[in-house]
């Protein structure tokens, strides 16, 4: 069964600061996919990262992949209030339904 | 582009009663996805279609629910006999064929049993 692990699942961080949010996915899978939800709205697509040492950037977000250690990286530089929502990764198992994490719940402080 | 629309945003009934959600997914959208999310948790699969074909079923999706898709466009998710664990918000998402395609999630349908 897929697994798939978030660290933090809470962070509180001020403004300006820079962060990493890990995931972590217990069986090989070579498609990963990151989200962010804000409350009571849906999931809003982040980037989708395809192979082994895929790195995408979008503002000051930015994830990474590495198969091997089954390993996402996102990364939050310089943070901004606007950031602060629950950000999720999820991963694909041959199927096509998505197995998700439990999300990082983040806040980001002025 | 008006993006993945459910109906209705909200829904109240007592256990016992039946219930059925629509998705209309984006227009050129031939995959189609329904999850289920509790409060603090990430969504859970429970079934997805290509076109009008359900090609796959999580063991989440018990003899209760039933999922269809019969014109290849919206599709329904029915529950019979609601349960207090059957509370949830349900996401419908879609995507275009292809292994690198990101699904699109609507705005769900909050689901509250009494």
């Amino acid at each position: 069964e897929l697994k798939v692990e978030q660290n933090p699942l809470f962070l509180s961080m001020q403004e300006g600061k820079n962060y990493t949010i890990y995931c972590n996915y217990s069986t090989t899978s070579d498609r990963l996919y990151w989200y962010r939800q804000d409350p009571g709205k849906s999931l809003e697509s982040l980037f989708v990262l395809l192979s082994n040492g895929a790195v995408k950037q979008e503002g000051r977000l930015m994830a990474s992949l590495d198969t091997k250690a089954r390993l996402s990286t996102l990364h939050i530089t310089a943070a901004v209030h606007d950031l602060s929502a629950t950000y999720f990764c999820a991963v694909n198992l041959g199927s096509d339904g998505l197995t998700f994490g439990k999300g990082t719940h983040l806040i980001i402080q002025p | 582009d008006t993006g993945v629309s459910q109906d209705p945003r909200h829904k109240i009934t007592k256990r016992g009663q039946n219930v059925t959600f629509r998705c209309d997914p984006i227009s050129e959208h031939n995959r189609l996805y329904w999850y289920r999310q509790t409060l603090g948790q990430g969504p859970e699969f429970l079934t997805y279609f290509q076109n009008e074909a359900q090609l796959e079923k999580s063991r989440l999706l018990s003899d209760r629910f039933s999922a269809e898709r019969p014109k290849g466009s919206f599709s329904t998710l029915e529950i019979q006999r609601t349960e207090q664990g059957d509370s949830a918000m349900y996401l419908c998402a879609s995507s275009l064929e292809g292994w690198n395609q990101p699904q699109h999630f609507g705005d769900g349908t909050r689901l509250s049993i009494l």
